[in-house]
């Protein structure tokens, strides 16, 4: 059974600085990784896919890699905001359903 | 405008009361799930349908019912069997092993 862990569970960070939120899966046999951002009291808005044949995704200030040897998925965000405070959740495609970690709560402070 | 739908964004169930929560997309996708998000915790799944008319129980089934009548309709129902069903509950929708869109939310709380 895939299980998904993520560290740090909380991070605080002051505006501007480059950071990377790192996610580990237990079965390699995954298709994809996902990572998502979630608002308080919102649902998730998917940020990047990483399929199983890719290494890694770029979007804007995010880049996402992807290591299945290692079961290891990391999310770097460049040049911190305050609009980027929130909670960062990756979740494993394996089989037809999703396994979520529990997230990071990121806060970046101004 | 497309996207899902998730209503009501607040429910109140009295013990004993089984509630209905709808979820509503218009993407054409073939896949819809459900899951229940608790504080601090990330999300669980209930159900998942692949094809109308075809469903499947995931990690935390127990106390929960789903149809799948339609293509772009998967309304979840807590019945009185779900002891503690305060929650945050989500829905989503996807191609298949692609990515999953979801929905704003419901969040149940029991009285």
């Amino acid at each position: 059974k895939q299980e998904v862990t993520q560290i740090p569970a909380a991070l605080s960070v002051p505006e501007g600085e480059n950071l990377v939120l790192n996610c580990s899966f237990t079965d390699s046999a995954i298709y994809n990784l996902q990572w998502f951002r979630q608002d308080p009291g919102k649902g998730l808005t998917s940020l990047l896919l990483i399929q199983s044949s890719q290494r890694e995704q770029t979007s804007g200030r995010l880049n996402a890699s992807l290591d299945k040897s290692s079961g290891r998925s990391t999310l770097y965000i460049a040049a911190s905001q305050p609009g980027d405070s929130a909670t960062y959740l990756c979740a494993g495609h394996s089989g037809s359903r999703l396994t979520f970690g529990e997230g990071t709560q990121l806060t970046v402070n101004p | 405008d497309g996207g899902i739908t998730q209503s009501p964004k607040y429910l109140f169930r009295k013990e004993g009361q089984n509630v209905t929560l709808s979820c509503e997309q218009n993407l054409n996708h073939d896949a819809m799930y459900w899951y229940r998000q608790d504080p601090g915790q990330g999300l669980r799944l209930i159900y998942y349908s692949q094809i109308v008319n075809d469903f499947q129980k995931g990690d935390i089934a127990e106390g929960y019912s789903v149809s799948r009548e339609k293509k772009e309709s998967f309304p979840l129902t807590v019945t009185s069997a779900q002891k503690n069903p305060t929650a945050f509950y989500l829905c989503a929708s996807s191609t298949g092993a692609d990515t999953q869109y979801f929905g704003p939310g419901t969040r149940l709380t029991v009285l």
